[in-house]
């Protein structure tokens, strides 16, 4: 059973745009919430991460939006370009020691000159 | 600064062999993971270790043995691979200061 749904699987985004992929969980003891940015042949690497105790994080062209009550969180990525092409994967972990992490099923995304 | 490396990063066996995977780490991050990573799955966790001589399981260790008797080395093992073992196994670490899981560039494991 997939602890973090993520959509869509792919997207197809034009230079500039803003590229959107959305998560999902159902355990609400989940409290660090990531999202790992992979290259192809290369291992995933951390992008952003959120605490259920803020709504919005922003790091240059990277936000999360967190809606706790929905259990829902979305990473955009505005003024999307083609070096954004990646697959992005989202997460989710308790507080623990190793806060292994629950990963979400990846989105390939393509960003077209 | 080498981080986080992996060997063999390609590697074609047999059903029935046993095969292991090499994790090796230079920070001397206390916590070291393995992962497979599926299509259609994103990556699963196999087994974890949060120090040397101590190792737990994940979501899918079935089929796999682990130890860790170095804090820099975390090896993975399958004992006798199936074809439902090809997949690309990533192994990450992170200190117990932060949340931060840095990863391996990835082993290819195909099982004939």
């Amino acid at each position: 059973q997939q602890q973090v749904k993520q959509s869509p699987q792919s997207l197809i985004v034009q230079k500039g745009g803003i590229s959107i992929i959305n998560c999902a969980y159902e355990n609400t003891a989940f409290d660090y919430f990531p999202w790992y940015q992979q290259f192809p042949g290369k291992g995933p690497a951390l992008l952003i991460a959120i605490r259920p105790d803020v709504s919005e994080k922003k790091e240059g062209r990277f936000t999360i939006s967190f809606n706790k009550s929905a259990k829902q969180f979305s990473l955009h990525i505005m003024d999307s370009q083609p070096g954004d092409s990646a697959t992005y994967f989202c997460a989710a972990s308790l507080w623990t020691g190793a806060n292994n992490l629950f990963f979400g099923t990846g989105t390939r995304l393509t960003v077209i000159p | 600064d080498a981080g986080i490396t992996q060997s063999p990063r390609y590697k074609i066996t047999e059903t029935g062999r046993q095969v292991t995977l090499m994790c090796h780490q230079t920070w001397s991050h206390s916590y070291m993971f393995w992962y497979r990573q599926d299509l259609g799955h994103g990556l699963r966790l196999i087994y974890y270790s949060a120090a040397a001589d101590i190792t737990d399981k994940g979501e899918v260790p079935d089929g796999y043995v682990v130890s860790r008797s170095k804090t820099e080395n975390f090896p993975l093992t399958l004992e006798s691979a199936t074809r439902s073992q090809t997949s690309v196994y990533f192994c990450a670490s992170k200190t117990i200061f932060t949340d931060t899981q840095y990863f391996g560039p990835g082993t290819r494991l195909t099982v004939l």
